[in-house]
């Protein structure tokens, strides 16, 4: 069984701060990661994806891949009210048939 | 370049009623994958297909459900007898290639409601 765990939260951070956001994962195998972010009632978006070991940086969004850990972040610095969403943790494997996702983590930031 | 367009975007079907769901991926997309969505619950994967060609449906229930993506028009996810408990949204995402490395964009979903 793949399984990919999320800290359900809600998470909650004042505007300004940084949000972290973290994910594991079971498969050694996988080799993709994405993060997407789904407002309410709306539909997932593509925020970022890693596949090296280490940090990738996309304006305020910064994810981390530790595969030795099985472990994937995202960090949101200068947090705003509009990065008030559920953020939902994707993998992918080797084999890559599919992408399993996380069951996500409630972020709110407070203005 | 339109996205994932998915319709209809809600669908209220009383019991025992088929459901169609339609789904036309990004413009050069290939691959398709159906998620269903419950209340409060993540994305749990249904089916992967490509053109003619049910790759993975391990996460199809075994009964009611069917999925296909003919040659020429949209994927379809095809839910027969409807439950209240197929009451969900339906998402659609598409990509370019197979699995590792292709990021899936998702359409706006399908709101099922079984009255």
């Amino acid at each position: 069984q793949k399984e990919v765990e999320q800290n359900s939260g809600p998470l909650s951070v004042p505007e300004g701060a940084i949000a972290s956001l973290n994910c594991t994962y079971s498969d050694r195998g996988s080799q993709s990661f994405f993060w997407y972010r789904q407002y309410s009632g709306k539909s997932p978006e593509l925020i970022m994806f890693i596949y090296s070991n280490g940090d990738k940086e996309d304006g305020r969004f910064t994810a981390q891949l530790n595969k030795a850990s099985q472990y994937v972040s995202l960090l949101i610095r200068d947090s705003q009210p509009s990065d008030s969403a559920t953020y939902l943790c994707a993998v992918s494997p080797n084999t890559g048939n599919q992408f399993y996702f996380g069951t996500g983590t409630s972020l709110t930031v407070i203005p | 370049n339109a996205g994932v367009m998915q319709n209809p975007r809600h669908l209220v079907r009383r019991r025992g009623q088929e459901a169609r769901l339609r789904c036309s991926p990004m413009k050069g997309h290939s691959h398709v994958y159906w998620y269903r969505q419950l209340p409060e619950e993540g994305l749990k994967f249904m089916v992967y297909l490509q053109k003619e060609n049910i790759i993975d449906e391990s996460g199809m229930p075994k009964e009611r459900f069917s999925a296909e993506f003919p040659k020429e028009g949209p994927s379809i996810l095809r839910i027969q007898q409807v439950v209240r408990g197929d009451s969900a949204a339906y998402f659609c995402a598409s990509s370019t290639r197979k699995g590792a490395s292709a990021e899936a964009f998702f359409g706006q979903g399908t709101r099922l409601t079984v009255v």
